[in-house]
Order: structure tokens, then sequence, then C-alpha cells
């Protein structure tokens, strides 16, 4: 089976560019996760989903960063405009949730450098 | 709020040398504890997981977890450790009721040293 694939593995962009980062989750999983990961602040929960919407957004650091699930198939998660500071691994997880202790299944994560 | 304090944020062991990773945790209600492993430019992939019943859990590659609810622990130990098991850990809780989401530790890289 098909674990949870993003796109792209690696960007660099300059400062003030717009990024997208794009996940497909695993068929059949109802949940959906965005996770970032830096050296300084560990792994932080940005947004989840589930069944589409979202439900928790209060990790989201500011208003430049926007998340969307259009489908159970895909999501984005898009930076505009992206800053230094937002120079991380992003990672995509994705669970079939059905009462608790759910396994959370990640993606190989998307690694952006904003110069 | 829940929270997870990882106490060792690097472990230097030789190769078929005992180890043990710390986990604390904290919370208001019952909580589910994961341990996952990181290997190096790879995501996160679940090592084992407490959800209920017997305390002491395992992995398939000789890891083992204890959950300590007095203690409000939830270390990680393998007997005798292989320069493969060199990666960052991460210990994780999920509150029971709770949407399903995972709160992380900071992660212990642990270095295996022939």
């Amino acid at each position: 089976d098909a674990g949870v694939i993003q796109s792209p593995r690696h960007e660099v962009t300059e400062m003030g560019q717009e990024v997208t980062l794009r996940c497909k989750p695993i068929s059949g999983h109802n949940s959906l996760f965005w996770y970032r990961q830096t050296m300084m602040r560990g792994l932080e929960l940005l947004i989840y989903f589930n069944n589409n919407v979202p439900i928790d957004d209060s990790g989201m650091p500011e208003d430049r960063f926007s998340a969307k699930m259009p489908n159970a198939s895909f999501s984005t998660l898009k930076i505009q405009p992206s800053e230094p500071r937002d120079s991380a691994v992003y990672f995509c997880a994705s669970s079939l949730r059905t009462g608790g202790g759910n396994t959370i299944y990640f993606g190989e994560g998307s690694w952006l450098t904003v110069v | 709020a829940q929270s997870v304090t990882q106490l060792d944020s690097q472990v230097p062991v030789f190769e078929e040398a005992p180890v043990e990773l710390r986990c604390n945790y904290s919370s208001s209600v019952s909580v589910y504890l994961f341990w996952y492993v990181q290997y190096p430019n790879q995501g996160l992939q679940l090592l084992l997981k407490y959800l209920s019943g017997s305390t002491l859990v395992e992995s398939i590659n000789g890891f083992e977890a204890e959950f300590n609810k007095s203690q409000t622990s939830f270390h990680l130990r393998k007997p005798s450790v292989h320069i493969s098991d060199t990666a960052e850990y991460f210990c994780a809780v999920s509150e029971k009721g709770s949407q399903g989401n995972l709160i992380f530790g900071k992660g212990t890289k642990l270095s295996v040293k022939p």
C-alpha cells in the first residue's frame, strides 16, 4: 500500500515567494495532519482535518500560512509570502480515526529552505 | 493541556550496550502513549504504543516501553542496541476522547557507536 505522499521533497525559494506543499493521505484515512519540524522547536502540529474539515488550526504560525483539504485524497499547505524563518521540514500525516489511540502515518516530509 | 518531556536530547551508547530513553507526560485525563522513530532524512514511523491492558509493550525489533501511571512515564528500553538503531526517537501522547492528534516531545537522538 502506498503511504502518505508529499511533494515537493525539497524546495529552495526566495523570501517573498509563495510556497505550496502538497499531500496525498493514505486511502481510506479520515484524519490529516500537518506538522513542522525545526531544530529549535521540534515537531509542532500546525493544523489537522477530520473528514476534510479543519478541526484545529491553532498551531498555524500566522496569517501567511493557510491549509486546505478540498477532498479526502488531497491537501495543501501554502505559505505566502515566505520568510527565511519558515525554513523547516513540513510533514503531512494521516490516520483512520476510530475512537482513539490511532496510529498516525507520516510522509517523508517536504524540506523547505527560504533564502 | 497535555505535554511530553524527553529529558535527554542526545544519548550516545556503544553497540550491544543497554539503553533507556526517558519520557514523562502531563495530562489531566487518561492518555494513549506512543514512541516514534525517525531515521535520517525520513519521516516518523511508529515503534510501539500503549492503549490499554498490559503496561509493558514491545516492538518487533527488540524495544520495549512500560507505562507507569503513578510516575506519568513511558520510558523506552532496549537491552542490547545495534548500529542500525541510530536514529531520533520521539515520545508522544494522545488524550482519550480527543480528536486523535498527537503531542510530541522534542526527541532524543540515539547514537550507537561501534
